[in-house]
């Protein structure tokens, strides 16, 4: 059974960068059959997609953040990264990190609370 | 702005039936892009409730059922239980985003 878990700070000042990392276990980063993603919840809101990356290192990112966001894939590590620019209190949200089917839908991880404060 | 929108919430009495739309477009649902559904307890990660449609994940209860037509999809959930008491978000993808992800804007169940 795969395992995934977010690590991070959990408090990023304003207009840095937050950066957190996925830790999977029992798959590799490195399988075909799957590619990795990160979404973030704001508190009482809805899911937000925010990219993907394949085991190639092919990535696509949600449009409205593409400027500010890189996601990373370390094979040696079996862990994938999100980078998040320039950030605000507008991305104060819990962060998941996902293992994506073939067929597009996720498996979870427990998911990161990420606040941004001064 | 959600690409595909759901009601805010759904309620019923205990054993009976509801339903959950997700309303998409052309350029999601209904350009062929599969609809996956979760289930999310607050405080916890979604969880996978039906997949590519209308596949039920081992584990999940046969009363959750899914359907898709056109650019919609719809859940079902029979026999309502009180720990359905949850919200619901479906999931597909957006030509228009570049194929990125998507999610419902997400129902609340309430189990009268």
């Amino acid at each position: 059974q795969v395992q995934l878990q977010e690590s991070g700070p959990g408090l990023v000042k304003p207009s840095q960068t937050l950066s957190l990392t996925c830790t999977v276990s029992g798959d590799s980063v490195s399988s075909t059959s799957y590619y990795w993603s990160w979404i973030r919840q704001p508190a009482g809101k809805g899911l937000e997609w925010i990219g993907r990356i394949f085991p190639s290192g092919s990535t696509n990112y949600n449009p409205s953040l593409k400027s500010r966001v890189t996601i990373s894939i370390d094979t040696s590590k079996n862990q994938f990264s999100l980078k998040m620019m320039s950030v605000t209190a507008a991305d104060t949200a819990v962060y998941y990190c996902a293992r994506v089917h073939s067929s597009g839908y996720f498996h979870w991880g427990q998911g990161t609370l990420v606040t941004v404060s001064s | 702005q959600s690409a595909l929108t759901q009601p805010p919430s759904v309620s019923g009495a205990a054993g009976q039936r509801v339903t959950i739309s997700c309303t998409g477009s052309s350029s999601n649902i209904g350009a062929g892009y599969d609809v996956h559904w979760y289930q999310q307890v607050p405080g916890t990660a979604p969880k996978l409730l039906i997949y590519g449609n209308n596949n039920r994940p081992s584990g999940v209860p046969d009363r959750f059922s899914g359907s898709k037509s056109g650019t919609s999809a719809s859940l079902a959930i029979t026999g309502l239980q009180a720990e359905d008491e949850a919200d619901y978000y479906c999931q597909s993808y957006d030509s228009s985003l570049s194929g990125s992800g998507v999610f419902g804007t997400g129902t609340k169940v309430t189990v009268l």
